[in-house]
């Protein structure tokens, strides 16, 4: 049975760091594109990075230059580290394996076909 | 960036009727050199993540019921459940993925009246 688990959200204060982690399985991870969706309390769906099975990195300015996303094949693992936080990255963060489409040498267009139950972000003094 | 605007914000509809959400996107999705509308419907239950409804605009993914359907082509969609089932209340999102920064719309929920 496929299966994304998120863990390490949680409360971070104001310009600080977290790093987040999705454990994989069911599929085969290497093979796959990942990506991390995020949602405030009550507020819709935002895409906050990709990654593509080659390692290309992709993210909107939002949060270009203080979220980098990782991934270790090996141990069917995806990472997201988040720096420099504001209260507006507060969210429940969700990753989501990519579906239909695909991430080329300038952009990652695609669906998100198995999502996580996601991890609770909450940054606050 | 290409913005995606979803109507109505909320629905009330009857169990057995049909349901209509509407996305309109700033921009064609539509990618001439495929014909392929890169447009991804999902719908989210209270506590759940999103789910996976319907990707190319109107293939729905394996295991969806097929009172689910999507349609339109360039910048408007529509997603139809033709026969509201009590299973259904939940939120419903449209999704382009013609190109990054890949975006969604601001929701639909959908009620029982």
């Amino acid at each position: 049975e496929m299966q994304l688990v998120e863990s390490g959200g949680g409360l971070v204060q104001p310009g600080g760091s977290l790093r987040l982690s999705c454990a994989a399985s069911g599929f085969t991870f290497s093979s796959y594109d990942m990506h991390w969706v995020r949602q405030a309390t009550g507020k819709g769906l935002e895409w906050v990075s990709a990654i593509g099975s080659a390692g290309d990195t992709y993210y909107p300015g939002s949060v270009k230059g203080r979220f980098t996303i990782s991934r270790e094949n090996a141990k069917n693992s995806l990472y997201l580290q988040m720096d420099s936080l504001r209260a507006g990255d507060t969210a429940v963060y969700y990753c989501a394996r990519g579906g239909g489409g695909y991430c080329g040498s300038t952009s990652c267009s695609q669906t998100f076909d198995y999502w996580g139950q996601g991890t609770l972000v909450t940054v606050s003094s | 960036d290409i913005v995606m605007t979803q109507s109505p914000d909320s629905l009330a509809v009857s169990l057995g009727e049909r349901a209509t959400i509407n996305c309109k996107s700033s921009q064609s999705v539509l990618y001439s050199s495929n014909n392929k509308n890169y447009l991804a419907w999902y719908q989210q239950k209270p506590g759940q993540p999103p789910k996976l409804l319907i990707y190319w605009a109107s293939t729905r993914e394996s295991g969806v019921p097929d009172r689910f359907s999507g349609s339109g082509s360039g910048t408007d969609f529509s997603l139809t459940i033709s026969s509201l089932q009590a299973e259904d209340v939940a939120v419903y999102y449209c999704q382009q993925y013609y190109s990054t920064p890949l975006s969604f719309g601001g929701g639909t929920k959908v009620e029982i009246k």
